[in-house]
């Protein structure tokens, strides 16, 4: 059974551009959650899909967005890249059936803003 | 708002050693809490989750505990192995809604010696 699939894995940007990362959930998987790791400020939540809808944000300005398409693959895109978003951007898919499924993540996708 | 620290953030063993790790949590109010290793440039691999009724949850070498009122949790790695050298993280899922953000602790950074 594949994994959570991530790409681009290595991502190299300038200031003030702007990017968009993918993930592809393990199939049957219908939330999908991204993370920022950084060295600073550890694991941090950034947003929640399922059913194409934002369920839930965490505190990142609004350079950040995302998106969910009909086949559960998700989307996120960073606007106006400023250097501290240099990141590992996780992905992390859940089932939506029964109690207490446990996430899981993808490889993650490695920017680094010049 | 939910806190979750790890220590010690960083243990060097010698290999067969049996060895503890530990998570505490501010916020007893929640749903479960997920234990991961994470190696080098890699993601996060889903090791046990434990509901907040379990007191504990094995998976061959490992055991999670789980003291959701004193909000504590242990991660007890039997005869330590060098391929067990990883960071481990743990995280807590807050009890309130259909929300599946994970609040990560810092983690510890274990290394196994030959």
């Amino acid at each position: 059974k594949a994994g959570v699939t991530q790409t681009p894995r290595y991502l190299i940007k300038t200031r003030g551009q702007q990017v968009t990362l993918s993930c592809s959930p393990i199939s049957g998987h219908r939330s999908v959650s991204w993370y920022q790791q950084t060295p600073g400020q550890g694991l941090q939540f950034l947003f929640e899909y399922f059913s194409e809808t934002q369920r839930n944000k965490g505190n990142f300005p609004g350079r950040f967005s995302g998106r969910q398409f009909s086949n559960s693959r998700s989307e996120m895109n960073v606007s106006t890249l400023e250097l501290g978003d240099s990141a590992l951007y996780l992905c992390a898919s859940t089932k939506l059936t029964g109690r207490d499924q446990p996430q899981h993540f993808g490889d993650g996708t490695r920017l680094s803003i010049l | 708002k939910q806190e979750v620290t790890q220590i010690p953030a960083a243990l060097s063993v010698p290999e067969g050693e049996n060895l503890v790790l530990n998570c505490s949590f501010t916020d007893s109010a929640i749903y479960n809490l997920q234990w991961f290793r994470q190696d080098p440039g890699k993601g996060l691999t889903s090791l046990l989750l434990i509901q907040s009724s379990q007191r504990e949850q094995t998976s061959g070498r490992l055991n999670a505990s789980l003291d959701k009122s004193s909000g504590r949790s242990t991660l007890y790695i039997a005869a330590s192995q060098p391929g067990d050298s990883a960071t481990y993280l743990c995280a807590v899922r807050q009890e309130k809604g259909s929300a599946r953000q994970l609040t990560f602790g810092s983690g510890t950074q274990l290394t196994v010696l030959p």
